[in-house]
């Protein structure tokens, strides 16, 4: 079975900084989706990113970006100039398309970001 | 403009009450899913669907019911509640939830006393 870990249960960066979160998986398929999720208090789930395992080139979206490393089963997001508004709860999540095209989820990160 | 919609937001259960969580999407998806999220457990996959009359269990199944009658609508019923069922529930559809993930609805937090 797919699992996802997430090592970090807590980050915390200074407004305007870079920071990094971290997230590995296990599986044993070569065709697969990676994405992250960010949870603000609202409690609303919010799609940041998406990146497809045959795709070397990693995916980026405005402030967000990942480091992919398909052999190292390694999917970290980096968001850069952090605002106070990215504070937030992030899940890191994984997909296969194709049969029950479920999401496994990892446990989160709780990303502060002080002023 | 809906997306996924869940009733109700907040709901407090006694013990051994039953009740149906509503979960409706309007963008013809025909992937759906109700996860539960607990403190330092992320989310959870509590039964999901591939399509109208077609559903499966997911990870946590035990003490909750699922049908699938239609495209656009996912209840999930709790048969009798417990305790350990005090969460908040989101439900979630997808066009191809592997591969461009899942919509969320706004979840239901959820007490059992």
């Amino acid at each position: 079975a797919q699992t996802v870990t997430q090592s970090q249960p807590e980050m915390s960066v200074q407004e305007a900084e870079t920071v990094t979160l971290s997230c590995t998986y296990d599986t044993s398929e070569s065709d697969y989706y990676l994405f992250w999720y960010k949870q603000p208090p609202s409690r609303q789930m919010i799609l940041v990113i998406r990146q497809e395992a045959y795709k070397q080139q990693n995916a980026t979206e405005n402030r967000f970006s990942v480091n992919f490393q398909k052999a190292a089963k390694s999917f970290s997001l980096k968001i850069s100039d952090s605002q106070l508004g990215d504070a937030a709860m992030y899940f890191c999540a994984y997909g296969l398309q194709g049969g029950s095209e479920k999401l496994v989820f990892g446990k989160g990160t709780k990303l502060t970001v002080n002023p | 403009n809906a997306g996924v919609t869940q009733t109700p937001k907040f709901q407090v259960l006694k013990t051994g009450q039953s009740m149906t969580l509503q979960c409706a999407q309007d963008m013809n998806h025909e992937y759906m899913s109700w996860y539960r999220q607990d403190p330092g457990m992320g989310l959870r996959l509590i039964h999901y669907s591939v399509g109208a009359g077609i559903t499966d269990q997911g990870e946590v199944p035990n003490g909750y019911n699922v049908s699938r009658s239609t495209t656009e609508d996912f209840p999930l019923r709790l048969l009798s509640a417990a305790p350990s069922q005090t969460s908040v529930y989101f439900c979630a559809s997808s066009y191809s939830g592997g591969a461009y993930g899942y919509t969320f609805g706004s979840g239901t937090r959820l007490t059992v006393v």
